[in-house]
């Protein structure tokens, strides 16, 4: 599966966009992008995915480039409870790869007031 | 509907105690994982399993062996304790029909070990 890189930490005010990068310049076609955050010491929680397209659920907004090497996860108006580790996985779509989600280090990001 | 739920919560093991942490989800998801937490840092995949009676290695399985005797559960389990276990253990589950979208896991609260 292709590495990840993140910034280490980020902030940004309450009620702002959240606009979190991730180079994956090792990419390969047939693989996903995911995005997990971590609050606390909770359990991750699935934010987003996808494989070319930009897509949009009620959590966020991805954006994939069109070479496929970066990506950014938006949240569009972040909240105090918006405040956690953010990852960002590469993930193969392939049956024999068993869906393994191998997690990089993350950016931590402090929502302020 | 409960998804994942990982048994104990919390446990003080000392040097070379054994046992076993459970993971048992409802959502009839075929594989399965398990993953340790360092403080500070992201999360290792242990080992984990592809359907009942099949299990494989992750990136850090020395130490932990593990079962899957039945679907819905997925058991971990320490021989002999050592101090370097000492983390969090997160179990997930997955399935190609999962409510997440392809592929996307359901994790569990975490068991909090600590090795004295």
């Amino acid at each position: 599966d292709a590495k990840t890189t993140q910034p280490p930490s980020m902030d940004c005010a309450e009620g702002r966009a959240a606009n979190l990068p991730c180079n994956h310049s090792t990419i390969s076609g047939n693989e996903y992008v995911y995005w997990y955050r971590q609050i606390h010491s909770q359990g991750p929680q699935y934010i987003i995915h996808g494989l070319k397209n930009n897509e949009t659920n009620e959590m966020a907004s991805l954006i994939i480039t069109e070479d496929r090497k970066s990506s950014t996860l938006i949240l569009p108006h972040a909240t105090l409870r918006d405040t956690a580790v953010y990852y960002c996985i590469v993930r193969s779509a392939r049956m024999d790869s068993s869906y393994k989600l191998i997690f990089g280090s993350g950016t931590r990001l402090l929502v302020r007031p | 509907n409960a998804g994942v739920t990982q048994t104990p919560k919390f446990r003080v093991l000392k040097t070379g105690q054994s046992m076993t942490l459970l993971c048992a989800q409802d959502m009839n998801h075929e594989y399965m994982y398990w993953y340790r937490q360092d403080p500070g840092m992201g999360l290792r995949l242990i080992h984990y399993s592809v359907g009942e009676g099949t299990t494989a290695k992750g990136e850090v399985p020395d130490g932990y062996n593990v079962s899957r005797l039945k679907k819905q559960n997925f058991l971990l389990g320490l021989e002999s304790a050592a101090p370097s276990q000492t983390s969090v253990y997160f179990c997930a589950s997955s399935s190609p029909a999962s409510g997440q979208g392809a592929h996307g896991y359901t994790f569990g609260s975490g068991t909090r070990l600590t090795v004295v």
